[in-house]
């Protein structure tokens, strides 16, 4: 199985800093690679997909870059309803995997 | 507009059974991928499964966690997809979603907002 790994586990940040968090694969996933935001008690959102594509709807201060195994998303001017958890998949193979999450506080 | 509804969840004693539903509409269910995923209390996601559509054979895809305990099934006519839950163990308490997968550019674009299996005696 293809592993995910996200670091960092967790952030602080501030409102309209920029921050990045990066998902790194156990081997290549080309550019099968998701991104999603979690609110609590919510379902996750999907954000970026095909590794770099900004879904419909989602602000362009989500950003992301990565290819085969090295991947980053990063938040621009971040903004309160940004603070929240953030997932990566791998969608090359299944089981599809999970990154362990990186909560983004405040 | 794009809807997944999960429904089933409750609270279950280790070793019995349970079905998960999940109903969707607002897109051609026969269309697409229909996946689960899960979250313990407290814990990141895990994929469980998911079944292709019948046009590309309609097979499934589980995880090892789950393989051989848990099916995932699809009634295309009713636009339901389900997961059966067998031999429930206390670490299969969650909170389920379904989720829609794109064949083209995979990716789960639209989740059901989850339903909560308790698995305790």
């Amino acid at each position: 199985d293809i592993q995910m790994t996200q670091s960092p586990s967790s952030l602080s940040a501030s409102v309209g800093d920029r921050v990045s968090i990066s998902c790194r694969a156990t081997q290549s996933i080309r550019t099968y690679l998701s991104w999603y935001q979690q609110k609590p008690g919510k379902a996750p959102k999907l954000l970026i997909y095909a590794a770099s594509s900004l879904q419909t709807g989602v602000p362009s201060r989500f950003s992301a870059i990565g290819s085969e195994t090295e991947f980053i998303l990063t938040i621009s001017d971040l903004q309160p309803e940004d603070f929240a958890t953030y997932y990566c998949q791998q969608t090359l193979t299944t089981p599809r995997t999970f990154g362990q999450g990186t909560k983004l506080e405040i | 507009e794009v809807q997944l509804v999960e429904s089933g969840g409750g609270l279950v004693q280790p070793g019995r059974s349970l079905r998960l539903s999940c109903t969707v509409s607002g897109f051609n269910f026969g269309d697409y991928i229909m996946a689960w995923v899960r979250q313990a209390p407290g814990k990141g996601l895990e994929w469980v499964g998911f079944i292709r559509s019948k046009n590309y054979g309609g097979t499934r895809e589980y995880a090892a966690s789950v393989k051989g305990r848990f099916t995932i099934s699809r009634d295309d006519s009713k636009s339901i997809a389900y997961l059966h839950m067998t031999s429930l163990k206390t670490e299969d308490t969650a909170v389920y979603y379904c989720t829609r997968e794109t064949y083209n550019i995979r990716r789960s674009d639209y989740w059901g907002q989850g339903t909560l299996v308790t698995v305790s005696s």
